[in-house]
């Protein structure tokens, strides 16, 4: 079984707090994601990994950088916490495969309040 | 950049049947794919349409239109554990994914 998991299902930070999202696959997947989900707004791409010590900017990567210094582990930082990255962050893997059908597994998700 | 629609909300009957259209416009394409979320829950894969025509999975069924860059994902015999939020997703290019809001389905009995 596929298994994504991330480090804290619930977080409260302060303002201007570093903040560090772990995420951990157990499936040798080349690409790891994460996403950031806000009611009406579905699933936002922040930045992406194809490959150990890569990584390419999302949609909205302001505020955010990410590490990936071994396959199975993807970190997502906040460098300095503010109030409108209070959102719900999903982070997933994939393997890499020709022809589009990149199948995404999903970790449970961390709900970040920042306060 | 890429850019999906479907509706936000969709209610429909136990027992029967329920269309969730998705449009989209992107520089990039290689297929469409269905993906459920629960409340509370992670998003799971449902579908993936490359070919024009239709794919069926059980109950699920999913739809492409290339020319039409549209696509739509058909629940039959619903079932109130249906009740959840359904996105379509386009692939593009670098193994990426882009998600559409999602649509909130609602089972009623």
């Amino acid at each position: 079984d596929v298994k994504v998991t991330q480090s804290s299902r619930y977080l409260v930070k302060r303002t201007g707090e570093k903040v560090f999202l772990e995420c951990v696959q157990d499936m040798d997947h080349e690409n790891m994601f994460w996403y950031r989900q806000d009611p009406g707004l579905g699933l936002r791409l922040i930045y992406f990994s194809y490959d150990v010590k890569m990584k390419e900017k999302g949609d909205i990567p302001e505020g955010y950088s990410v590490s990936r210094e071994k396959k199975e582990r993807f970190s997502l930082i906040l460098e300095s916490a503010s109030t409108n990255q209070t959102s719900m962050y999903l982070c997933a893997s994939s393997f890499s495969l020709a022809g589009g059908r990149y199948e995404q597994y999903f970790g449970p998700g961390t709900r970040l309040t920042v306060t | 950049g890429q850019s999906l629609e479907q509706p936000s909300e969709v209610t429909a009957v136990e027992g029967a049947i329920v269309q969730i259209n998705c449009t989209y416009q992107t520089s990039g394409f290689y297929g469409l794919s269905w993906y459920q979320q629960h409340d509370g829950g992670a998003p799971t894969f449902l579908s993936y349409n490359a070919l024009d025509g239709l794919e069926e999975t059980g109950r699920f069924s999913s739809f492409l239109s290339r020319s039409d860059s549209y696509g739509y994902l058909l629940l039959q015999e619903l079932q109130m554990k249906d009740s959840a939020s359904y996105f379509c997703a386009v692939s593009g290019g670098y193994q990426k994914v882009t998600f559409g809001t999602g649509t909130k389905l609602q089972v009623i009995p």
